[in-house]
């Protein structure tokens, strides 16, 4: 069972250019999420989706889009590579929100560097 | 408006000692509490979850955890450390009130170092 699939694993990307991180889960799993994960602050959400075809900004959404066609890919988008998105980015998917709220599970994460 | 504080960014036990994780939560509501795991360059992985029933909740790996409403907190414990358990630890607090999406906050890990 994949579960939670991050490609690519790591990436260097030059300021102003575009790129696109990739995730799909195998669950069957209705949410999705983006998160990025900086040195001592935990993990932020950027967007996140409840089902396919209805996407919804997190806390700290500028500089990145989201779309999601069907019920297993959430891709992430960066459209202008800026520094401050030098991160590292975990895809996470749960069956639904509600009394499972917090029940996440994850990618192995994709490493961003913007120079 | 929910937090999420831990109180160490790290600790460092010896092997076969006991393990002490602290972290101290607000919210508004009657919250979840999650305690995730992460291995170097692995994500995350859920390790016990509090939801309103028992107070102390045990997990996977021997970790266990109690829920102390006087002192809003939800510290991690484990009897005895094991090589394995080196890692970064994140305490999370969940809005259970909000059905739409998940907020999660985050609290800003605890790195766990195990000593031979």
């Amino acid at each position: 069972n994949a579960g939670v699939t991050q490609t690519p694993k790591f990436r260097i990307l030059k300021i102003g250019q575009s790129m696109t991180l990739q995730c799909t889960q195998d669950m069957n799993h209705n949410y999705m999420y983006w998160y990025r994960q900086d040195p001592g602050m935990g993990l932020k959400l950027i967007y996140y989706s409840v089902g396919a075809g209805i996407t919804d900004k997190g806390e700290v959404p500028n500089g990145y889009n989201v779309s999601r066609s069907t019920t297993e890919d959430f891709p992430l988008r960066l459209e202008l590579a800026a520094p401050s998105q030098t991160s590292v980015y975990f895809c996470a998917s749960s069956l639904q929100g509600g009394t499972n709220t917090g029940e996440l599970f994850f990618g192995e994460g994709s490493r961003l560097t913007v120079l | 408006a929910q937090s999420v504080t831990q109180l160490d960014s790290h600790v460092s036990v010896s092997e076969g000692t006991p393990v002490l994780l602290r972290c101290n939560y607000s919210s508004s509501y009657s919250p979840s509490l999650f305690w995730y795991v992460q291995h170097p360059n692995k994500g995350l992985q859920l390790l016990l979850k509090y939801t309103s029933a028992a107070t102390l909740v045990k997990g996977i790996n021997g970790f266990e955890a109690e829920f102390k409403k006087s002192e809003t907190s939800f510290h991690l414990t484990k009897p005895s450390a094991h090589m394995s358990d080196a890692a970064e630890y994140f305490c999370v607090v969940s809005d259970l009130v909000k059905a739409a999406g998940n907020k999660l906050t985050f609290g800003g890990g605890t790195r766990v170092l195990v000593k031979p």
